[in-house]
């Protein structure tokens, strides 16, 4: 059963920087492209960024682009997001995402639970 | 950046209604579209991919249609179940984009 959890969130100022992690069980890690999705309180959902399978590629939103990282670790199953430069519109439940589909992205299946950021001073 | 419009914003309906949920994007992406329900404190979970294509496990009263620039959800008999946010993301290009969302509510 594919199971993803993600950590990391919390209260953090301004300017700060944060790494969300997420830890994917169940299925073959590295295999899937992953995805970060981001929801503000009370407001839609945003995609931030994507990941291939092997890590060699990846995609950001424009509001993330140049501030947010994404990365993965195949040997513990991990996905990340190093965010820097917070501002108090990237306060969120940030969502770790798999891919519905081994090697492509055309739709993702299976969503962790969220890491809540509060940027605030 | 491909822009999702969906319509309505809100719904109000009763159960056993017929409900269709429309989603347009600014420019074609065939058939690239994926539709999400998601409940209140809950993650979103898929229902339909590549337009039309129901996630297993997904109960049938879900179907989706459409092609190009414009799509639509429809839910032929609404359950209890069936009250949340539905959204639609276009997976043509990146970045991804979703629509605005449309909340399905009691009557």
């Amino acid at each position: 059963q594919v199971q993803l959890v993600e950590s990391g969130g919390g209260v953090v100022q301004p300017g700060t920087s944060l790494r969300l992690s997420c830890a994917a069980s169940g299925f073959t890690f590295s295999t899937y492209g992953m995805h970060w999705v981001r929801q503000a309180p009370g407001k839609g959902l945003e995609w931030v960024s994507v990941i291939s399978y092997d890590g060699t590629v990846q995609h950001y939103a424009n509001s993330v682009k140049g501030r947010f990282t994404t990365s993965r670790d195949s040997s513990r199953n991990t996905l990340y997001l190093q965010l820097s430069s917070l501002r108090a519109e990237d306060t969120a439940v940030y969502y770790c995402a798999r891919e519905g589909t081994p090697y492509t992205s055309a739709w993702v299946d299976s969503w962790g639970p969220g890491s809540l950021v509060t940027v605030s001073s | 950046d491909i822009q999702m419009t969906q319509s309505p914003s809100s719904v109000s309906a009763s159960i056993g209604d017929r409900v269709t949920i429309t989603c347009r994007a600014s420019q074609g992406i065939s058939s690239s579209l994926v539709w999400y329900q998601q409940r209140p404190g809950k993650a979103p979970s898929v229902l339909i991919y590549s337009a039309f294509n129901l996630q297993s496990g997904v109960p049938s009263r879900f179907s989706g249609s459409g092609s190009g620039t414009d799509f639509t959800l429809t839910i032929s008999s609404l359950q209890p179940e069936d009250f949340a946010t539905y959204y639609c993301q276009q997976a043509k290009s990146f970045p991804w984009t979703f629509g605005q969302g449309t909340k399905v509510e009691i009557k």
